[in-house]
């Protein structure tokens, strides 16, 4: 099963508004990542979020983290249409004596011009 | 900087055939994964290895096998392709356990059986 789930499935936006995408997730992590994924195209990493930590920035990136409520968040500021792709949550999970990283089934974010 | 690269990138194969796809890293990286892609159902992990020598199963291992011989290269193989098998395959690598370090991801493998 998923571990991390994001909502929503799909979110259309104008050029210039913010983009929120959320990510909840069913056991306790370490750490939670977000990862974008162009049509067609391999996922790329876009930032890592501790779980001791609560916010973090990167570029018109800005990413929480709710341990209390097993959530994740990530803003896209001032989108552009180029933020058109598909967005993942992965949280790690343990079993197996490994940890592995599980994907979320993604929200899908278009930007119109 | 070739990153992570997969081989084909595309492939159609007929029900009951069998095949082998690669995937090639050049950043010494300890972990890789294999992964599919459904629509609507993200990424699933099928099968991932913590070093040369090492492999284990994911969350949808069945009807695949892998292999690490060395170090740089993750061979997923198919022995007896399925429909149920069409799917894009994405192969990943990461230097540390998840969840200390980002994975770094190729382009994908579009697979269809008929």
């Amino acid at each position: 099963s998923q571990q991390g789930e994001e909502d929503p499935q799909a979110l259309s936006i104008q050029e210039g508004e913010n983009a929120t995408m959320n990510c909840s997730y069913k056991t306790s992590i370490n750490n939670l990542q977000w990862y974008r994924q162009n049509s067609g195209r391999g996922l790329v990493h876009l930032i890592l979020i501790r779980s001791n930590e609560r916010e973090k920035h990167s570029g018109r990136l800005r990413v929480t983290l709710d341990t209390s409520k097993k959530s994740s968040s990530l803003l896209i500021t001032a989108s552009r249409a180029a933020d058109t792709a598909s967005y993942f949550c992965a949280t790690d999970s343990f079993s197996g004596g490994y940890n592995k990283l599980i994907f979320g089934a993604g929200t899908r974010l278009a930007v119109h011009p | 900087n070739a990153g992570v690269t997969q081989t084909p990138k595309f492939r159609v194969l007929k029900t009951g055939q069998s095949m082998t796809l690669l995937c090639a890293q050049d950043m010494n990286h300890e972990y890789m994964y294999w992964y599919r892609q459904d629509p609507g159902m993200g990424l699933r992990l099928i099968h991932y290895s913590v070093g040369e020598g090492t492999t284990a199963k994911g969350e949808v291992p069945d009807g695949y096998n892998v292999s690490r011989l060395k170090k740089q290269n993750f061979l997923l193989g198919l022995e007896s392709a399925a429909p149920s098998q069409t799917s894009v395959y994405f192969c990943a690598s990461s230097y540390f356990s998840p969840p200390n370090t980002e994975a770094f991801f190729g382009q994908g493998t579009r697979l269809t059986v008929v």
